[in-house]
């Protein structure tokens, strides 16, 4: 299985930029795509889909919201940060079954 | 517009079979390069993949639940089901439905069911 590491917690300031890592225990990419995807998740909620292949944009997601990577290292980047974006970020690879998810990093106000 | 939404017993006794239900609107699972997944996350806990149905009628299956998961659809009445058997406290859960699609390669889960919680308890 493809084991995907997050760091547990990460603490920024409103309108501070927030960066969120992801690597993964071995490459989720093919020759044309980054199969990596990160996803929010409110106290309560379900997850919502932020950023698909690693770099694209999921509907209605404002364009504060910006993923990179390539390989094995990827990041969820917030910029600037607001106080509604207080959840849990979790990254997510569909490069090979069984798809796996990394164990979420839960975004804090310092 | 696309909407899911989970169904269960609530609570079951350990070594029963739990059965639940998907019901979906916004898409449907005859055309190209539809799927849906399950996915469930224990009370504060992360998230794990369980199965997906495509489709095709492919059926992919996470290993570590060995020959517990059985998924299947209904397209006609937009629904997919997962059974799972033999449950105990670990199953314990709120289990999610989500859309996927595939287009050369699998996309992530872009619309979620809001969840139904799923207690095995003696």
């Amino acid at each position: 299985d493809i084991v995907l590491t997050q760091s547990p917690a990460l603490a920024v300031s409103l309108g501070q930029r927030a960066t969120i890592s992801c690597r993964a225990s071995q490459s989720v990419s093919t020759s044309s795509y980054n199969l990596m995807h990160w996803y929010q998740q409110k106290p309560g909620e379900q997850p919502k889909l932020l950023i698909y292949d690693a770099s694209n944009l999921a509907s209605g997601i404002p364009v504060r919201f910006s993923g990179s990577g390539s390989g094995t290292d990827f990041t969820l980047t917030i910029n600037p940060v607001q106080a509604d974006d207080i959840a849990t970020y979790y990254c997510q690879q569909s490069r090979e079954l069984p798809l796996t998810f990394g164990s979420g990093t839960k975004l804090e106000i310092k | 517009q696309v909407t899911l939404k989970e169904s269960g017993p609530g609570i079951l006794q350990p070594s029963q079979t739990l059965s639940l239900t998907c019901t979906f609107s916004g898409f449907s699972l005859s055309t190209y390069g539809m799927g849906v997944g399950w996915i469930r996350q224990p009370s504060g806990k992360g998230l794990e993949w369980l199965a997906n149905i495509w489709w095709d009628d492919d059926k992919y299956y996470n290993p570590s639940l060995k020959n517990r998961l059985t998924i299947s659809k209904d397209t006609s009445n937009n629904q997919a089901f997962l059974k799972i058997t033999n449950v105990d406290t670990a199953d314990t859960a709120t289990y999610y439905c989500a859309r996927q699609g595939y287009v050369i390669t699998t996309t992530g889960f872009d619309y979620w069911g809001q969840g139904v919680m799923v207690t095995v308890s003696s």
